[in-house]
């Protein structure tokens, strides 16, 4: 099946440690984003890749970093300077062109107590 | 700078009953408008989009209304159930743009 995974569904983190979501696409889809979701604020872009190698910040980078060393990873390190990490955390990517649809993976649960 | 306003936030509609969210952009480069609906604990999905040329597309109970003149476009859901009852997110992109735009969602709560 193709599809995006997302790992761990569920992380506790203590403050002060960095922590890394990770994200695996088969879809064969040259774009990659990472969104985080709080309660009453939509989905926020954190960063998104184009191609490999290459990526963007979105509107909330601050305190997290990416990394797009292959086609099918894009693994989000939340560092500790983000100052209010706890959120659920969505990964997706998409084929780009003229209808550019979205496909997102299961989320990750991050709480950092 | 929320470029696509959705409202409302959160919608109560009966059993049967029909569901209207709402959304309004303004860049007029946009050319491409989805919907999503995200279940709780999950990822949204791609639920139906529409291209400006088009005023309205149907899919089964979920309908796009789309007015270029006005910037809004609108998701009805017709005969309401309970299973409909999700986040459902208004977005819009621009061809050859990587990056999506998405609504602030509305729950949707259908009561039997």
């Amino acid at each position: 099946d193709g599809g995006i995974t997302q790992s761990p569904k569920y992380l506790f983190r203590k403050e002060g440690q960095n922590v890394t979501l990770s994200c695996e696409q088969n879809l064969n889809h040259d774009a990659m984003y990472w969104y985080r979701q709080d309660p009453g604020q939509g989905l926020r872009l954190i960063y998104y890749s184009q191609i490999v190698n290459d990526f963007q910040k979105g509107d909330i980078a601050e305190g997290y970093s990416v990394s797009r060393e292959k086609k099918e990873s894009f693994p989000l390190t939340v560092t500790s300077a983000q100052k209010n990490p706890t959120a659920f955390y969505l990964c997706a990517s998409s084929r780009g062109g003229s209808e550019n649809t979205i496909y997102f993976g299961e989320g990750s649960w991050l709480t950092v107590v | 700078q929320q470029q696509v306003k959705q409202s409302p936030q959160s919608l109560i509609v009966q059993k049967g009953g029909i569901s209207i969210i709402n959304c309004a952009y303004e860049n007029t480069a946009f050319d491409y408008f989805p919907w999503y609906q995200q279940f709780p604990g999950k990822g949204p999905a791609l639920l139906i989009a529409i291209r400006p040329d088009v005023s309205e597309k149907k899919e089964g109970r979920f309908t796009i209304s789309f007015n270029k003149s006005a910037k809004q476009f609108s998701l009805h859901i017709m005969d309401s159930q309970p299973g409909d009852s999700a986040t459902y997110f208004c977005a819009a992109s621009i061809k050859g743009y990587q990056k999506v735009t998405f609504g602030i969602g509305t729950k949707l709560q259908v009561i039997p």
